[in-house]
């Protein structure tokens, strides 16, 4: 498995703003992702993450508006731009841990995001 | 984005009792993952499938890999009161890493 951490756990940021979500694993893994979670909705994929590559994207996500880093096969970071208040969500990073026939994912604790 | 087809969507249920929730597909999928996610918490992973017909336990959990690879139920048995969360089935196809998540079971358990 795999240990997340993000950071912050939480902000409450007003509309217009932008906000950048950390994500830090404790090994080195190729694939990073980024989800939201709207309020008591399921999860949607925002972007995969791949260091020294750009991040791919999912139908109805932009890069003006989530722009990623992955600097190294530790960390990412995901920023939530020109915020309005339908941005208000838990955004989740999760890393894929491949073994020799399979791959899991392991996701972080959540950043909690609301837009006033 | 396409999701899976989670039943039921809430369950509640007297302390003691066994659970049943599945999840459908009309993709055949590679993979089938089952995530429990508390509040204010990420999902963890509970159980990871990988062939057709596989049948896994993890303690109380057993989840099952469908032979049609279109569809994954997970039972818990004689449920406790630490069992109450949000349940979410994921699918993943061949080839692929990104996940198609259900739309989740939220479990109630009344003591």
């Amino acid at each position: 498995s795999a240990v997340i951490s993000q950071k912050p756990s939480r902000d409450i940021c007003q509309r217009g703003t932008s906000l950048t979500i950390q994500c830090q694993v404790d090994s080195q893994v190729t694939m990073m992702f980024w989800y939201r979670q709207q309020p008591g909705q399921s999860l949607t994929l925002i972007a995969t993450a791949n260091q020294g590559s750009e991040a791919t994207y999912e139908s109805g996500f932009v890069i003006d508006k989530f722009p990623i880093s992955r600097p190294n096969l530790t960390f990412s970071t995901l920023t939530v731009s020109n915020m309005s208040p339908e941005d208000s969500s838990i955004y989740l990073c999760s890393v894929a841990v491949s073994w020799a026939v399979s791959s899991e994912q392991y996701f972080g604790p959540g950043t909690r995001l609301t837009v006033t | 984005g396409q999701q899976l087809n989670q039943s039921p969507q809430s369950m509640f249920i007297q302390e003691g009792e066994d659970v049943s929730m599945n999840c459908t597909s009309s993709s055949i999928f590679n993979t089938w993952l089952w995530y429990k996610q508390d509040p204010g918490e990420g999902p963890v992973l509970l159980i990871a499938l990988y062939k057709a017909g596989e049948l896994t336990s993890n303690g109380r959990l057993t989840a099952q890999f469908g032979i049609t690879r279109k569809d994954s139920f997970l039972n818990i048995s004689a449920s406790i009161p630490s069992d109450v969360g949000i349940y979410f089935c994921a699918g993943q196809w061949q080839g692929a890493q990104k996940l198609v998540f259900g739309q989740g079971t939220r479990l109630t358990i009344n003591p």
